[in-house]
């Protein structure tokens, strides 16, 4: 079964560069989430987009940005990157059914590391 | 705010002990509640789940109930197996929303 694709697996970037972050949802799933994962801690909500628009906001800083497309990819953009961003991020999708909403799918996760 | 509170790891225990890795909640209303497992280097996948108060989320032997009067959702296990050595999340989504609150995580190691 397709699952949620996330792209690079891995990134190295220095201080104060710009990182960009994709994520591939399930075909047919409509909400992209975002997370963030530091080391040893538990996955931080840092945004959600459903039908392309933002649904939900949480810790995310003004530094990142993010967007959902038409084709329902996303894109997690990262500026003046900090030492403290190193983490993993996560990507998740879901989909209505039924009229409720299913689970979050989530995929592999991007390992961020900026030194 | 809403918020997920998780027994702290880690858990260690022999091959064929009996699990139990405790998860209270705190929202208004009737959220939804997950147990997500992370094995080492990998993504998140969905364990079970439970939508409404007295539901049972059960798979691959893990079963957890939504108790609404005591606010939790144990994960428990009757027998575990050293392949269940990962990390575990309780968490919850609130209806109407799309953010999932996870816990802090317990780490469970099986020795054989």
């Amino acid at each position: 079964a397709a699952g949620v694709i996330q792209s690079p697996r891995h990134l190295i970037k220095e201080k104060r560069e710009t990182a960009t972050l994709k994520c591939y949802p399930i075909p047919r799933h409509d909400t992209v989430y975002w997370y963030q994962q530091g080391p040893g801690q538990d996955p931080q909500f840092l945004i959600s987009f459903y039908e392309k628009m933002q649904s939900d906001k949480g810790s995310i800083p003004d530094r990142f940005s993010a967007q959902q497309f038409s084709d329902y990819h996303s894109e997690l953009n990262m500026s003046s990157l900090e030492l403290g961003d190193s983490a993993l991020y996560f990507c998740a999708s879901s989909y209505p059914k039924g009229g409720r909403r299913t689970e979050a799918f989530f995929g592999q996760g991007t390992r961020l590391t900026v030194v | 705010g809403n918020s997920v509170t998780q027994m702290e790891g880690p858990v260690t225990l022999s091959e064929e002990a009996f699990l139990t890795i405790n998860c209270t909640y705190t929202a208004t209303g009737y959220p939804s509640l997950f147990w997500y497992v992370q094995y080492p280097g990998e993504g998140l996948q969905l364990l079970l789940k439970a939508t409404k108060a007295d539901d049972k989320g059960s798979n691959k032997g893990f079963e957890a109930t939504y108790r609404k009067e005591t606010t939790s959702f144990h994960l428990e296990k009757g027998s575990v197996q050293v392949s269940d050595s990962a990390v575990y999340f309780c968490a919850l989504r609130s209806l109407g929303t799309y953010k999932y609150i996870f816990g802090t995580g317990t780490r469970l190691k099986v020795l054989a």
